[in-house]
């Protein structure tokens, strides 16, 4: 089976940095996913890691550790519009994905 | 990146009536789709694995018999959820492929059963 945790909520003001924690346990292995969800929307895709190491992307920043069964996201330069839920998951193989459930990350003036 | 359109974005029906989802891949081929489902404050699950021109293949505990999967082309996948009830009430999403590296989701459509 798939286990994936990662916080359920997390606050940071404007303008701050936030670090968003994933660790997993998984049969198999074949890259990790975060993806960002508004209320009531479809997730959207942010960054993809297969290999150990940190992956930036603008304001947003992915890493990884296999070893670990670790990863985090890093959120940059907050603004109001990332108030949202941060879904950490793991493809196994066959492209399925298996995810946590979600990191609430509220952005404060 | 690639387009993933799902249809109908929400959807209220009686109990004991049937549903139809549609996803699309509008500007790619997917031989295989997944659908998923997500209840409020919870994470997206898996339900099952759409394959083109054969049977899906569905998670432990979801019903084949009252969520039936079609995926008639490369492009198109239906859920139908049969004989609702409101337990059945969720935010239904579908996704799509492109390589290794990246899903691409559909809108989701909100199902609620009164």
């Amino acid at each position: 089976g798939q286990n994936i945790d990662q916080p359920t909520e997390m606050t940071a003001t404007e303008g701050a940095i936030v670090q968003i924690n994933c660790t997993y346990q998984t049969s198999g292995f074949n890259g990790l996913f975060w993806y960002q969800q508004h209320a009531g929307e479809a997730p959207t895709f942010l960054s993809y890691n297969v290999l150990d190491g940190l992956e930036e992307k603008g304001r947003f920043s992915s890493f990884l550790s296999r070893s670990k069964g670790y990863s985090y996201l890093l959120l940059k330069e907050l603004q109001m519009k990332d108030s949202a839920s941060y879904l950490c998951a793991v493809s196994d193989g066959d492209y399925k994905l298996s995810f946590g459930a979600g990191t609430t990350v509220t952005v404060r003036a | 990146g690639a387009v993933v359109s799902q249809h109908p974005s929400w959807v209220i029906c009686k109990s004991g009536t049937s549903v139809k989802i549609e996803c699309r891949s509008l500007d790619f081929q997917a031989t295989t789709m997944f659908w998923y489902r997500q209840f409020p404050k919870q994470s997206l699950m898996l339900m099952a694995t759409s394959n083109e021109g054969s049977k899906a293949t569905y998670e432990q505990g979801v019903e084949k018999d009252k969520f039936l999967i079609n995926h008639a082309s490369l492009t198109l996948s239906t859920l139908t959820v049969t004989s609702a009830h409101p337990e059945d009430s969720s935010f239904y999403i579908c996704s799509a492929s492109v390589g290794d590296t990246e899903a691409f989701f559909g809108q989701g459509t909100r199902l609620t059963v009164v």
